[in-house]
């Protein structure tokens, strides 16, 4: 079963808005990573936060996490048309063995109209 | 190169026939995964090599799939007696340990048309 769900599975925005997209996960996990892919190929890893942090921030990225409503969101502020892609978030497994597994939910796609 | 590199990027194969897959991780890189990214089914973690051990391969999806790593560098991923199911683009990353805390580098990925 997959562990992280991102919402909105599609989400299109203006040049110079601000972009949030969701993920849900179901069970216990040391970290929660972010990541980004153009045309179904080659993800770039955008940011990891950890279990005992509630928000972390990368240039125009900003990430939260609730461990008590096991949910994260990533903003995307002032966007531009180059932030199009797909998002994912990934969670590892959380404790035992092959907690370094990322399971992945099925993403956002985001379009960003110039 | 700096970066985690696959080939081929792209191929074609008759169902049946047997593909081999190949990924160069990041020098130093000891933790090297490969995932599987279907249409509609999101990214499936598949395998995981710690230096030339694969201590988990209870993600293959059958017995037509497996993978070896040596000299702790080159991995490939081999599937035999393809199906059309197979057909996916498979993804290569690598980390610098095997934690849940290391960032994991992805390649470009294979993409495998099984006709």
């Amino acid at each position: 079963s997959q562990q992280g769900e991102e919402d909105p599975q599609a989400l299109s925005i203006q040049e110079g808005e601000n972009a949030t997209m969701n993920c849900s996960y179901k069970t216990s996990i040391n970290n929660l990573q972010w990541y980004r892919q153009n045309s179904g190929r080659g993800l770039v890893h955008l940011i990891l936060i950890r279990s005992n942090e509630r928000e972390k921030h990368s240039g125009r990225l900003r990430v939260t996490l609730d461990t008590s409503k096991k949910s994260s969101s990533l903003l995307i502020t002032a966007s531009r048309a180059a932030d199009t892609a797909s998002y994912f978030c990934a969670t590892d497994a959380g404790s035992g063995a092959g907690s370094y597994q990322l399971t992945f939910g099925k993403g956002t796609k985001l379009s960003v109209i110039p | 190169g700096a970066g985690v590199s696959q080939s081929p990027s792209n191929k074609v194969t008759e169902k049946g026939k047997d593909v081999e897959l190949r990924c160069d991780p990041i020098s130093g890189h000891t933790a090297l995964y490969w995932y599987r990214q279907s249409l509609g089914q999101g990214l499936e973690f598949l395998i995981y090599f710690q230096g030339n051990s694969a201590p988990d391969k209870s993600g293959l999806p059958s017995d037509r799939f497996s993978a070896e790593r040596t000299g702790g560098s080159v991995s490939t991923l081999t599937i035999q007696r393809t199906q059309q199911e197979d057909s996916a683009v498979y993804l290569c990353a690598s980390s610098l340990v095997v934690s849940a805390y290391s960032e994991q580098y992805f390649g470009p990925g294979t993409r495998l048309t099984v006709t």
